[in-house]
């Protein structure tokens, strides 16, 4: 059982559209990480949010975390065939000693 | 962050034999830790290699199977022992920064 839920599993879209990936927990963390990973490589950090309701942006990526440290969203807006990819979150509890709770993982694919 | 780097980046073997897979850090970290990961899904954790002592295993692996050794700061290496066509997959090491980590390349292993 995944102590995070991710959700879509898979995501299909066109270039320009937009698309926003969840994942949540009955768990609270100190911490909640979102990777990038393309095939052939290994998941590459694209943010750590770390204080309830905060909100990160990236350029066109903006990461959000829940109020009580339990749930995050990826939004992409105008999504590109360069964000195509396996997104991955992770989170952090506390006295975790560094360890990282994986979700199952989005597989997003932009097509032009 | 931290450049990680890991040797071979695939190999594929016959089974009952080993393979030790290599990970570099360019800096020194406390903490580094051994994925497995099948193509297009999540990470599952395998260990924790700890410096100057054994490794700490997750749930479902066990050193004899995967030894890991941590002989510094900067380096570490996991063995994946008498294999069968069962262990193919990719293997990640990762260094750990507080709550963030960095994910080496990979290493695709193929086990007939």
């Amino acid at each position: 059982t995944q102590l995070l839920e991710q959700s879509p599993q898979f995501l299909s879209i066109q270039e320009g559209e937009n698309l926003t990936v969840y994942c949540n927990s009955s768990s609270v963390f100190s911490s909640l990480q979102w990777y990038r990973q393309e095939p052939g490589e290994g998941p590459v950090l694209l943010v750590t949010v770390v204080t309830g309701g905060e909100v990160k942006k990236l350029k066109r990526l903006t990461f959000q975390f829940g109020d009580a440290r339990k749930d995050s969203s990826l939004h992409i807006t105008a999504a590109q065939p360069g964000d195509t990819g396996l997104y991955l979150c992770a989170g952090a509890q506390v006295d975790s000693w560094g360890k990282l709770q994986f979700g199952a993982g989005t597989q997003v694919v932009v097509t032009p | 962050s931290a450049v990680i780097s890991q040797k071979p980046s695939r190999d594929i073997c016959q089974r009952g034999t080993s393979l030790t897979i290599q990970c570099q850090v360019d800096s020194q970290v406390t903490m580094m830790f051994w994925y497995r990961q099948q193509p297009g899904q999540s990470l599952t954790l395998i260990a924790t290699a700890n410096q100057g002592s054994e490794a700490t295993y997750e749930s479902g692996f066990v050193i004899d199977k995967f030894p890991i050794s941590r002989p510094n700061l900067t380096f570490s290496t996991l063995t994946v022992s008498n294999m069968s066509p069962e262990d193919s997959s990719i293997y990640l090491c990762s260094a750990g920064f507080l709550n963030e980590q960095f994910f080496g390349p990979g290493t695709r292993l193929t086990v007939l």
